[in-house]
């Protein structure tokens, strides 16, 4: 398999749930992405990680934990998330921070998350 | 805070018509990239350039980006369905991250 995937592709949830997204490169990238994805709002970026290491957190609340156990895995842990948490997680990898031109991101097909 | 402003933010066009969305910075930036995003998929990379004034060509996609940095456009000779999709700029103003844009929805109808 190639490519960055996510699973699963959708999922839905209630506020009291503790449920896990993970995503997996195999294009051997050194960065790993979070980003959600509203309607009519801009991709918003929410954790980034570099070489294992958590280098951004844009003020997202904490019933979103990340995990990076490794340069090709990460995942995204929810508890107690609310209906506007409702949307397109999408997770991306690069192959290196910091360089102009090698920021290309490389996106997964996100999952659908509907939270009730 | 930077922001990017792209138009128009929906445009449903005739097949074989053509068309050109625009993608605006508040500030100058390092460099830029445009992405499409098909329904029920992550974006993907169509361009990237790093020099302002350069115009690449992919295809019936024809990208030019502003002298002074801050602007782009992407133009789309004969439209085709297949074109449909959420257009993304992304600029990087040397933070080391990506911004993206609003996006451009794009419908182009059979």
């Amino acid at each position: 398999e190639t490519g960055v995937t996510q699973t699963p592709r959708h999922l839905v949830m209630g506020m009291t749930n503790k449920k896990s997204l993970k995503c997996e490169q195999h294009l051997g990238h050194n960065a790993m992405y979070w980003y959600k994805q509203s309607a009519k709002k801009p991709l918003e970026l929410m954790f980034v990680y570099n070489f294992k290491e958590q280098t951004e957190n844009n003020s997202v609340p904490s019933r979103f934990s990340p995990e990076c156990p490794n340069s090709s895995h990460l995942f995204l842990h929810l508890h107690t998330l609310q209906p506007e948490d409702s949307a397109l997680y999408l997770c991306a990898s690069s192959p290196l921070m910091g360089l102009v031109g090698e920021e290309t991101q490389y996106f997964g097909p996100g999952t659908r998350l509907l939270v009730l | 805070t930077q922001l990017l402003e792209q138009s128009p933010q929906f445009l449903s066009i005739q097949e074989g018509e053509n068309l050109t969305v625009y993608c605006n910075s508040s500030s100058v930036f390092s460099s830029l990239q445009w992405y499409r995003q098909e329904p029920g998929e992550g974006p993907v990379l169509l361009v990237t350039v790093v020099t302002g004034g350069e115009v690449k060509k992919l295809k019936r996609l024809t990208f030019q980006f502003g002298d002074a940095r801050k602007d782009s456009s992407l133009h789309i000779t004969a439209a085709q369905p297949g074109d449909t999709g959420l257009y993304l700029c992304a600029f990087n103003f040397g933070n080391e991250k990506l911004t993206f844009g609003t996006g451009t929805r794009l419908t182009i109808i059979p």
